[in-house]
């Protein structure tokens, strides 16, 4: 069974610094996206990552994955107030191991960023 | 930009009532799912539905749960007699598969209380 772990699960930080997050899954993968959620609200596509060594940049988030550590890290730069939400990274379950189309999500990591 | 719909936003209920939660995938989707998220807690796979008929379900969709795609544009979640434990906010969410990206775009929710 396809498990995915983040890490932290709470981060507070001050604008204008760096950090990087973490997104573990334990069976094989080539898949794994990036979600974003405000409280209350749904949830918004951030990063679709689609191969080993994808890197995909959108304004002060970076992501990437490795999919031989089965692993994707989602690092910000020079934080801002507005990136305050929960971050969910999503891996998609291998097709040849029968896996259908559904996402499996990590328990996400509330990001506080401190003006 | 296309979206997924979701109807109605909140619903409050007595616990033993029957629920219908309704969604609009976008048009030229393939696959359509429920998750639902508790309160605070990660985004749980419910069910996924392709070609007419459920291709998935977790262990969570239980006899209680149903779906349907009654017509060619809505797709519903149907609870027969509801708990208290099913109080969480349901998200429906569509994908063209991994013949695409495999990315989920999510609707706003429908939160449900059950008193």
């Amino acid at each position: 069974e396809l498990k995915v772990e983040q890490n932290p699960l709470f981060l507070s930080m001050q604008e204008g610094k760096n950090y990087t997050i973490y997104c573990n899954y334990s069976t094989t993968s080539d898949r794994l996206y990036w979600y974003r959620q405000d409280p209350g609200k749904s949830l918004e596509s951030l990063f679709v990552l689609l191969s080993n060594g994808a890197v995909k940049q959108e304004g002060r988030l970076m992501a990437s994955l490795d999919t031989k550590a089965r692993l994707s890290t989602l690092h910000i730069t020079a934080a801002v107030h507005d990136l305050s939400a929960t971050y969910f990274c999503a891996v998609a379950p291998h097709i040849t191991q029968g896996g259908s189309e559904k996402l499996v999500f990590g328990k996400g990591m509330k990001l506080t960023v401190n003006p | 930009e296309p979206e997924v719909t979701q109807t109605p936003s909140h619903q409050v209920t007595q616990m033993g009532q029957e629920v219908i939660l309704r969604c609009v995938p976008i048009s030229n989707h393939l696959y359509f799912y429920w998750y639902r998220q508790i309160l605070g807690q990660k985004v749980e796979f419910l069910v996924s539905f392709y070609n007419n008929e459920i291709s998935e379900k977790s262990e969570i969709f239980d006899d209680q749960f149903s779906v349907e795609r009654p017509d060619g544009s809505n797709f519903t979640l149907k609870i027969r007699s509801t708990k208290l434990e099913d109080s969480a906010m349901y998200f429906c969410a569509s994908s063209r598969g991994f013949i695409d990206t495999g990315e989920l775009f999510f609707g706003e929710g429908s939160r449900l209380t059950v008193l």
